[in-house]
């Protein structure tokens, strides 16, 4: 079993960009793909990012992936923030020795 | 674009048994895994359970012992109940697409209540 472990709140002024880390704790970070979905207030999750680096349809160039195997991390980063980037963010994997889902803990980011 | 609907009593007495039916639309069921996730007021999400359309299942282990998820192809839809509920169970049920290691396609969410 692995934890993905993501910091509690970041915040950031609109226009700038910002970086929220997702560490996994045990195997290797690219064993299995990395998945990050927004979540607006009152609202459903939706994927802003799947594979660790791809785009759903209709998700803004402004939103991108990557993973960094020296920290076991994957990253998601906004740039050009816009007020209405303002959500929680949950990077989530899959365990495959286990056959289970994991999401991190969510990151609440703050735009103001 | 495959859509997801859950539906289900938003209340629950305590003791009882959590029912909820998630429907697919645009899409076939008959492909990838189905998702059941949920959230606690103002908390963070958790796994729950999926099931493939042949029927077969993994379970949180935390939940394992409660939950019990099934699959109808004919009416493409799948289902979640979770026995003896309590406070605790209360929280906003998803249900969600999965397909290799990913989930996507969530749906808009259930409020269950566990109250009396």
């Amino acid at each position: 079993n692995f934890m993905l472990t993501q910091p509690q709140s970041v915040s950031e002024s609109p226009g700038k960009t910002v970086t929220i880390p997702c560490t996994r704790s045990s195997g290797s970070i690219a064993s299995n793909y990395v998945q990050w979905h927004q979540q607006r207030p009152g609202s459903s999750p939706t994927t802003v990012i799947y594979e660790d680096n791809q785009r759903p349809s209709g998700v803004p160039d402004r939103f991108s992936g990557s993973i960094d195997s020296s920290s076991n991390s994957a990253s998601l980063t906004i740039s050009g923030l816009k007020t209405e980037d303002e959500a929680d963010y949950y990077c989530q994997s899959y365990d495959s020795s286990n056959d289970e889902v994991v999401f991190g803990g969510g990151t609440k980011l703050t735009v103001l | 674009q495959v859509q997801l609907q859950e539906s289900g009593p938003g209340l629950v007495k305590p003791s009882e048994t959590l029912s909820l039916t998630c429907s697919v639309s645009g899409g076939s069921i008959s492909s990838n895994y189905w998702n059941w996730i949920r959230q606690p007021p103002g908390k963070g999400l958790e796994w729950i359970a999926y099931i493939y359309y042949s029927g077969s299942t993994n379970y949180n282990p935390s939940l394992r012992s409660r939950v019990t998820i099934s699959v109808d192809t004919s009416k493409n839809q799948f289902s979640l109940k979770l026995s003896s509920v309590t406070a605790a169970d209360t929280a906003v049920y998803y249900c969600a697409r999965g397909y290799g290691d990913c989930v996507d396609s969530w749906g808009q969410g259930a409020l269950v209540t566990v109250s009396s």
